[in-house]
């Protein structure tokens, strides 16, 4: 099992719709929860970051969490061509001080006009 | 805006060569990464830095070699590339957890 999993996709929507993107993890001790969005071609930048659970709302973004059932899932509402591009769930695991994170393999979102 | 810049940023070179990968950051932050990802799939940590003088070796074998002498630039050697190294290389820092990316080094080994 990995770390990290998610469903690599893809995951077509059409735009305006909401997008769900979901990821599980496997060490009941991390803390700290990231999405990064990767263009093809480009490097992964970071969109959302959550560390409680319940949700976290940024613009058309809201990031949740469950730490009971170890799974994290990213809104993206009113979906946009724009949006198409793959999402890399990452999670701090073991020793919060290193700053380590362990990526999932990314889903790939295709929001069709 | 991260500040966190890879050079160079295309590299074809031939078998055998050694190579460097720079990578550069003026954010001040201690920690530093490297990710090896090839096309459509998994970022992989091949090295990180805590800090001057701090390295270690990523959840991937990789046959690169790191350096951190100071605080702003951490990089990455390839004593002598092979065609198993053409890939997408990547730099980050963080201070924390949030981790910033360099736009990455795509190197072909011909």
């Amino acid at each position: 099992q990995k770390e990290v999993e998610q469903n690599s996709g893809p995951l077509s929507v059409p735009e305006g719709a909401i997008a769900s993107l979901n990821c599980t993890y496997s060490d009941r001790v991390s803390q700290s929860f990231f999405w990064y969005r990767q263009y093809s071609g480009k490097s992964p930048e970071l969109i959302m970051s959550i560390y409680s659970n319940g949700d976290k709302e940024d613009g058309r973004f809201t990031a949740q969490l469950n730490k009971a059932s170890q799974y994290v899932s990213l809104l993206i509402r009113d979906s946009q061509p724009s949006d198409s591009a793959t999402y890399l769930c990452a999670v701090n695991i073991k020793a919060e001080l290193t700053g380590k994170l362990i990526f999932g393999q990314g889903t790939t979102l295709q929001v069709k006009p | 805006e991260a500040d966190i810049y890879q050079t160079p940023r295309y590299l074809v070179i031939g078998t055998g060569k050694k190579i460097t990968l720079e990578c550069s950051q003026t954010m001040g932050h201690d920690k530093m990464y490297w990710y090896q990802q090839d096309p459509g799939m998994e970022l992989h940590l091949i090295h990180y830095s805590y800090g001057v003088n701090s390295t270690e070796k990523g959840d991937l074998s990789s046959e690169s070699t790191v350096s951190r002498i100071r605080t702003e630039h951490f990089p990455l050697t390839l004593e002598s590339a092979r065609p198993s190294h053409t890939s997408q290389y990547l730099c980050a820092s963080s201070e924390w957890a949030h981790q910033y990316f360099g736009p990455g080094t795509r190197l072909t080994v011909t």
